[in-house]
């Protein structure tokens, strides 16, 4: 069956530290993935777009990196400060007209 | 810019009860987009439209569910009758996209919390 997968588990790190996020998937052949931060009671908000034939895409203190070897993306946050502290999701194109699948998200908790 | 407005933000009702949710996206959007997000899951993809014309409702119950997105610019999404794992948000989004290789981000309105009881 079709899975993208993150991390259920929270993500428990010290500011000023790297999160590094995971999304895996299988069984698709995305021309692109996203990255979306959604804090509580809130709509997703778009972080990052990585085509695949991109290894690395960064912004700010943003980085996500994609292996359609392996069928995984990376989502690094450096130098990590509180008010990183959200759910993030990645989003898969699915091959149909903008059409997405949505993993189920990893909190992060960064502590001052 | 205006972002994606939804209403209500809130709404809670019986099972077996109907229930409408609203959705206006930014002006010029050509793509929106309806999901249900369950209380620790990501966003599942109910309906999309392109314009007015469906692109992709596989996903949408169609037996209580139902979406119109008149005139290519607001839309409503309807359940009914409603049932106890309804409860969810409902998030509305837009995109400018209107080729499949458009790779455009998705704007996200602030969600309806539904509960059913």
């Amino acid at each position: 069956s079709q899975k993208i997968e993150q991390n259920s588990e929270a993500l428990n790190i010290q500011e000023g530290k790297t999160a590094t996020l995971t999304c895996n998937y299988t069984n698709y052949s995305p021309a692109y993935l996203q990255w979306y931060r959604q804090d509580p009671g809130r709509g997703p908000v778009f972080l990052l777009l990585i085509r695949e034939n991109e290894k690395e895409k960064r912004k700010e203190r943003l980085k996500v990196t994609f292996d359609t070897t392996l069928k995984q993306s990376l989502f690094h946050i450096t130098a990590s400060q509180p008010a990183d502290s959200a759910t993030y999701l990645c989003a898969l194109d699915v091959g149909n007209f903008n059409k997405f699948y949505f993993g189920s998200g990893t909190k992060l908790n960064v502590k001052p | 810019e205006a972002g994606v407005a939804q209403s209500p933000r809130y709404k809670i009702i019986e099972k077996r009860q109907s229930v409408a949710f609203w959705c206006n996206p930014i002006s010029g959007h050509a793509t929106l987009y309806w999901y249900q997000q369950i209380l620790g899951q990501g966003p599942k993809l109910l309906i999309q439209f392109q314009n007015n014309g469906v692109v992709d409702d596989s996903q949408l119950p169609k037996d209580r569910f139902s979406a119109e997105r008149l005139k290519g610019v607001d839309s409503t999404l309807k359940i009914q009758p409603a049932k106890l794992e309804d409860s969810a948000v409902y998030l509305c989004a837009s995109s400018s996209g209107v080729t499949a290789s458009s790779y455009n981000e998705q704007f996200f309105g602030p969600g309806t919390r539904l509960t059913v009881l």
